[in-house]
């Protein structure tokens, strides 16, 4: 079964630190990523997504994310991290020819002023 | 434009009970798809309506069921309810039935006991 996972699960760390959030998922085919944050008190909103072409997409806020097909995985990226970047974080995958979007299970990003 | 709203926001049922859950989608949207989010995990995939007809479905029991409305609002049942229905319920709406990325609602609180 297709599977999406995220390996950290509660990350803290302090102001202009640099962010890596790593995303791995099992299919084989061609496939859709994303990546979804959900602010405290906010609903999940798209931060930025691969269709194809370069894998190196950018979103908003200064994030990035690197499509890696060798090795099936999506990392998001910010060179320096803000207080206001807390939130969780959602890698979600869309296979071709199907309307499922399978999530991770999520990361908890906490930033200290 | 005016975003996925859900109601209620919050709902205690007993166990056995069935529950009815509501969702307006974004504006120009013509897609519903539903998620049980439990505490702890990212989005499960319940299914997904397009112009009024179920289109995709999750691994969830036929007790779970749905409807969307010629507005494309959505209606998410749940009959039989179980302890294990307990979770977060969140509505998501697109444009058609390819790769656009998923608006969500705030979602609902539901707890069983």
């Amino acid at each position: 079964a297709q599977s999406v996972s995220q390996h950290n699960h509660h990350v803290i760390l302090s102001e202009a630190a640099s962010l890596e959030l790593g995303c791995n998922y099992s299919y084989g085919g061609t496939v859709n990523l994303f990546w979804y944050v959900q602010y405290p008190g906010q609903h999940l909103q798209l931060l930025l997504k691969y269709f194809s072409g370069d894998p190196l997409v950018k979103g908003i806020k200064g994030f990035e994310a690197e499509f890696i097909k060798s090795k099936f995985s999506f990392n998001l990226r910010k060179p320096s991290v803000q207080w206001s970047d807390t939130a969780e974080y959602f890698c979600a995958v869309l296979t071709s020819g199907t309307y499922k979007y399978i999530f991770g299970t999520g990361t908890r990003l906490k930033v200290l002023a | 434009e005016t975003g996925v709203t859900q109601s209620p926001t919050h709902l205690i049922k007993t166990r056995g009970q069935q529950v009815t859950l509501r969702c307006s989608s974004q504006s120009g949207h013509n897609t519903v798809s539903w998620y049980q989010q439990a505490l702890g995990q990212g989005p499960q995939f319940i299914f997904q309506y397009y112009r009024e007809e179920e289109n995709g479905r999750g691994n969830f029991p036929p007790r779970f069921s749905g409807l969307q409305f010629p507005n494309y609002s959505s209606e998410l049942n749940v009959n039989a309810l179980e302890l294990d229905d307990s979770a977060l319920y969140l509505c998501a709406s697109n444009l058609g039935q390819g790769n656009s990325p998923l608006h969500f609602g705030n979602g609902t609180r539901l707890t069983v006991t």
